[in-house]
């Protein structure tokens, strides 16, 4: 299919590490991006990483990208209850802007 | 980054009414995109809108259900017409940066339930 897949839930406990997976659909992406939706707001872009890099960090944020296996994942360092959130993982088809394709989003919950 | 602002940021209408969102933009931009977010799902590009020519439309999005207004380079309209309880959705406003990443950044979304 077309669709970018994510699991829909992740739970972790305040201070240890989130990792959220998603697997992409189009070996020719260009870029591909994280976003946070929290409850009632709209999408905050975290971070993205072009598709010649294998990581990018930014700060709490790493993001490990496998061209081979269409496979991106987000990793949060010490996640904080303020980390829960929806979190979506989008592709760049080719060279069209502002068409971005999404996954249905990864619910994570942080507990104290 | 874009700062963009949508109106209203919810509302509840009544089936076979219609509603215009409004999207503001802080700066120029030559497109701007609106996207549906339905409940418990990904977020799906209804139509690409151009400053001085018709959007543009994805499968599956027509003119006469989403009229979209482009009238300058950091306002635009989409309207949902003759509303069933099927486009009960977040409806969201975004721009495309020119940075190296073309970093696309979105509105806060308008949340719509049709009863």
């Amino acid at each position: 299919g077309e669709d970018v897949e994510q699991s829909l839930f992740l739970s972790v406990r305040e201070g240890d590490s989130s990792v959220i997976n998603c697997t992409y659909t189009d070996s020719s992406s260009t870029y591909l991006y994280w976003y946070k939706q929290e409850p009632g707001a709209g999408l905050q872009l975290l971070t993205y990483i072009f598709s010649n890099m294998d990581m990018k960090q930014d700060q709490r944020l790493t993001v490990l990208l496998n061209k081979k296996d269409k496979h991106l994942s987000l990793r949060i360092a010490d996640t904080q209850t303020g980390d829960s959130a929806i979190y979506f993982c989008a592709e760049r088809r080719g060279s069209t802007l502002g068409r971005l394709y999404f996954g249905r989003g990864t619910q994570l919950t942080v507990w104290p | 980054s874009a700062v963009i602002s949508q109106k209203p940021s919810r509302d509840i209408c009544q089936r076979g009414t219609s509603l215009t969102i409004q999207c503001q933009v802080d700066s120029q931009v030559t497109m701007m995109f609106w996207y549906r977010q339905q409940p418990g799902q990904s977020l799906t590009l209804i139509a690409t809108a151009n400053q001085g020519s018709e959007a543009t439309y994805e499968s599956g999005f027509v003119i006469d259900k989403f009229p979209i207004s482009r009238p300058n380079l950091t306002f635009s309209t989409l309207t949902v017409s003759n509303m069933s309880p099927e486009d009960s959705s977040i409806y969201l406003c975004s721009v495309v940066s020119t940075g190296e990443g073309y970093e696309q950044y979105f509105g806060p979304g308008t949340r719509l339930t049709v009863t």
